[in-house]
């Protein structure tokens, strides 16, 4: 099975703009969608596919990818936007299999 | 409003067992692929399992092969995970989630609030 990278800590000063990376080889064939995780609750999607964002997230959040890496890009960061955030793909494979990054936890300073 | 709602979480010893209900609301759900997410206390997220829409295919990861097993009943619009021979690591908040994805990006757009499974003796 494959594998998605992430950087375990990420901060940002607060308005300004950060990248959070997500790298794996399922990313060369898959898109990768993404998550933000508040401290006990559940996760909430941002951005998925190319760089859609679901009915609800602020446009400061944005996505892209390139050869086996995706990114999330939040221009303008807001204090809100501290938490955790995981990408996600299929896996490698072309089953149906789903994997997770290990996560990144963003600081907002 | 789409509402996804688990229930059946516990505390369980080793080697025992569970069955999980997450109860679907405010879409189709027959139309939808579903899949079952786990987070171990401190830890980050983990996909476990997914079926498709007629029940047909399943897939699960490695760690539970053999062990867990998801169903539907798209009469009672309900998504179940059993949990047989329960492991300490298998403590975890269990969340069920809709995907609305296709063949080439996976799109949990919408989640339960989970339920806690603890393996302990």
């Amino acid at each position: 099975s494959s594998e998605l990278t992430q950087d375990p800590d990420v901060s940002v000063a607060l308005g300004q703009t950060v990248r959070i990376t997500c790298q794996g080889d399922s990313l060369r064939s898959y898109y990768a969608s993404w998550y933000q995780q508040k401290p006990g609750q559940a996760p909430v999607l941002v951005i998925y596919g190319e760089n859609n964002r679901p009915s609800g997230i602020p446009d400061r959040f944005s996505g892209s990818s390139s050869g086996n890496r995706a990114s999330l890009t939040i221009t303008g960061a807001q204090a809100e936007d501290e938490a955790d955030y995981y990408c996600n793909s299929r896996d490698s494979s072309g089953s149906h299999v789903k994997i997770f990054g290990g996560g990144t936890k963003l600081t907002v300073l | 409003e789409v509402q996804l709602v688990e229930s059946g979480g516990g505390l369980v010893q080793p080697g025992g067992s569970l069955r999980l209900s997450c109860a679907a609301s405010g879409f189709t759900f027959s139309s939808y692929w579903m899949s079952w997410v786990r987070q171990a206390p401190g830890k980050g997220l983990e996909w476990v399992a997914n079926i498709n829409q007629d029940g047909s295919e399943k897939y699960y990861v490695d760690s539970v092969k053999g062990r867990f097993t998801i169903s539907r009943d798209n009469a009672k619009n309900s998504l179940y995970l059993q949990l047989n021979s329960l492991r300490a690591e298998d403590t975890a908040v269990y969340y069920c989630a809709r995907d609305s994805g296709t063949l080439t990006v996976v799109v949990f757009d919408y989640w339960g609030q989970g339920t806690l499974v603890t393996v302990s003796s």
